[in-house]
């Protein structure tokens, strides 16, 4: 069965630490996936994609990797800030225009 | 440009009436998605579009029907509310259906159905 599996379920850190957050998905076959950030009461929005070929790509202190062998993804923010707050969600897009999202880490920045 | 936008923001609806939940993209996308968002649960697909005119099934469709008149449109309605349909709901937009193209989502409409 297609999954995307995200840990922890919440973190909270204080204001200028780093924190990792990890993706694990048994989607195949696998095509890309993407780091979304949802604000609380608002949609979701792209932070990164990760494509088969590639292992590590940085969207300012948001730094994506992938392990296609393993499935495994994470993204890891440094020096956080409060604006960080947020859920984190982890998306697969498979073959056909299968597309599954994980159930998103919810990360409270305190200060 | 105002990108993608959902109405209403929020609603109480009793069961058993019907409602439709309306999206709106301004950016010319071919693909647009609804899914539904329940806490401790991944976004789930209720139903998408590739092109004006054409429309599918996701992974949540009981309950609800979609139309995609023009592309800029693509309303979900709830025929009959029912308070499991409670819920947040997403709608989405992208360039092409699948692939890797970014969706881009609409603010949200939380739903209460009692």
């Amino acid at each position: 069965k297609n999954q995307v599996e995200q840990s922890p379920q919440s973190l909270i850190i204080l204001e200028g630490k780093n924190c990792t957050l990890q993706c694990n998905y048994t989607v195949s076959p696998f095509s890309n996936l993407r780091w979304y950030k949802q604000d609380t009461g608002r949609g979701p929005v792209s932070l990164t994609i990760m494509t088969f070929s590639e292992n590590t790509k940085s969207n300012g202190r948001y730094t994506a990797t992938l392990d296609a062998d393993t499935k495994q993804s994470s993204l890891h923010i440094t020096a956080s800030q409060l604006s960080d707050s947020a859920s984190y969600i982890c998306v697969v897009n498979g073959s056909a225009s299968k597309i599954i999202f994980g159930s998103g880490t919810r990360l409270s920045i305190r200060p | 440009t105002a990108g993608i936008t959902q109405a209403p923001t929020s609603q109480i609806l009793a069961a058993g009436r019907s409602m439709t939940l309306r999206c709106t993209q301004d950016m010319r996308h071919n693909a647009m998605y609804w899914y539904r968002q329940d806490l401790g649960l991944g976004l789930r697909l209720i139903h998408y579009s590739n092109t004006a005119g054409t429309t599918g099934k996701g992974e949540v469709p009981d309950g609800y029907s979609v139309s995609r008149a023009n592309t800029d449109d693509f309303p979900l309605t709830l025929a009959s509310a029912v308070p499991s349909q409670t819920s947040v709901y997403f709608c989405a937009s992208s360039d092409a259906a699948g692939g890797p193209d970014e969706q881009f989502f609409g603010p949200g409409t939380r739903l209460t159905v009692l």
